[in-house]
């Protein structure tokens, strides 16, 4: 099976600060990544697919990138709304299954 | 706008059965293929299982296979999971996605929580 690693599982950072997740596969996932945003009683939302490009509607501030084995999710500048637990997602072609991180739960300092 | 309202979940037994139900409203069910993804408590989420559009074609995570069955009534607009056997690591909530191209999930239902205790 793939194995996705998130990391960090948690952060706590400043309104304004620059945070960086990132979701490296067991192996190359070329780029069918995606990243979710969970908030406390809400609809999982889909921010990134293709590993950069941004669903419809999203905040500019969150951005994707990386290619193969290493993804990153970041956000420019941190709002207070964008307290939540984030997971990335890959898709395996060959066995046809889906597997996500672990997930990262981001803070307000 | 795309709704999906997932029901029938509740408190089990291990070695019992439920079967979950996902009303799908706001675009067209029967030309997407629908999932289901489930989340332990305070753990992160687990794909469980795929049916195509037409529900010729259904696939399984290794933890349900041969437990749990998919399936799909398009006239009903409504996607099923018939959950067997269950037991105590089965208990989650249970969410059905939309696919967005096949590989992501652009719409999510807000979930039925599935208990298997005694």
């Amino acid at each position: 099976d793939i194995q996705m690693t998130q990391s960090p599982s948690s952060l706590s950072a400043s309104v304004g600060d620059r945070v960086t997740i990132t979701c490296r596969a067991s192996q190359d996932m070329s780029n069918y990544i995606a990243w979710y945003q969970q908030k406390p009683g809400k609809v999982l939302k889909l921010l990134i697919y293709a590993a950069s490009t941004s669903q419809s509607g999203v905040p500019s501030r969150f951005s994707g990138s990386g290619s193969g084995t290493d993804f990153t999710l970041t956000i420019s500048s941190l709002q207070p709304e964008d307290v939540a637990t984030y997971y990335c997602q890959n898709y395996n072609s060959a066995f046809i299954m889906w597997t996500f991180g672990q997930g990262t739960k981001v803070e307000i300092k | 706008e795309v709704q999906l309202l997932e029901s029938g979940g509740g408190l089990v037994q291990p070695g019992g059965s439920l079967r979950l139900s996902c009303a799908a409203s706001g675009f067209t069910f029967s030309s997407y293929g629908m999932n289901w993804v489930r989340q332990a408590p305070g753990k992160g989420l687990e794909w469980v299982s795929v049916i195509s559009s037409s529900g010729g074609s259904t696939y399984y995570a290794d933890s349900v296979k041969g437990r749990f069955s998919i399936s799909r009534d398009n006239s009903k607009n409504t996607l099923y999971l018939q959950m067997n056997s269950l037991r105590a690591e089965d208990t989650a909530v249970y969410y059905c996605a939309k696919p967005f191209r096949w590989n992501y999930f652009d719409s999510w239902g807000q979930g039925t929580l599935v208990t298997v205790s005694s």
